[in-house]
């Protein structure tokens, strides 16, 4: 079974530019979610989608971040324009479950720098 | 307010020695599971074991087992037999029954291996 795929693994863009992310999660996990961690800081939950639908985008720092799950597979994080402080890794996790017993299983990130 | 906290930036052990990793939470909700994440320096997030917070013994998986103490609210997760490639960042995450999906980080802890 494949397990949670991000692609690119590095970005390195412009301020002002626009970078997408996407996430892949494990075949048959309705339950996906971004999170990040920025140099030096805790790892901090952006969002969670299930299926296609944002059950909860508390975490999502402003309006330049727009996370989307089209037919409720694969998703992207469109970063539109990125500043100095969106560098960071972004994961991707998904789990069958959304209840607290349910493990979150993570991709290996993108690690995204802001020039 | 800090939910997770791992006060261990970082600690050596020696190879087949074991190591135990401090991790408190604070949670006022009664139904809760208390995660490891293992980052070795290729990025990837690994889970490692879980503990819920109704489960009445300690979990157990494989070289790493977790000393739940629900009343000091403290998941130190312990690793048996430690080997090089161990060493990696530790996170302790907590869900909360009531938030759904989100999965709160400690700080996590570097721990390095060494012969």
């Amino acid at each position: 079974e494949a397990g949670v795929t991000q692609f690119p693994s590095h970005s390195v863009i412009e301020k002002g530019q626009t970078v997408t992310l996407r996430c892949d999660p494990i075949s048959g996990h309705d339950n996906l979610y971004w999170y990040r961690r920025v140099m030096g800081k805790e790892i901090k939950f952006l969002l969670h989608f299930v299926k296609e639908s944002k059950q909860d985008e508390s975490g999502m720092p402003n309006n330049r971040f727009l996370a989307e799950r089209t037919g409720g597979t694969y998703s992207t994080l469109k970063v539109q324009p990125a500043e100095l402080e969106d560098s960071g890794v972004y994961f991707c996790a998904s789990s069958q479950g959304s209840s607290y017993n349910s493990p979150l299983h993570f991709g290996n990130g993108t690690r995204l720098t802001v020039t | 307010a800090q939910k997770i906290t791992q006060t261990q930036p970082g600690m050596f052990v020696q190879e087949k020695e074991a190591v135990t990793l401090d991790c408190t939470y604070d949670t006022s909700d009664p139904s809760y599971g208390l995660f490891w994440y293992k980052q070795p320096s290729s990025g990837e997030m690994i889970f490692l074991i879980y503990q819920g917070s109704y489960d009445q013994q300690n979990a157990t998986e494989g070289r790493y087992s977790l000393n739940f103490q629900k009343a000091r609210k403290s998941a130190n997760l312990v690793i048996s037999a430690s080997q090089l490639g161990d060493s990696a960042m530790y996170f302790c995450a907590m869900r909360e029954g009531s938030s759904w999906g989100k999965l709160q980080f400690g700080a996590g802890t570097q721990v390095v291996v060494t012969p």
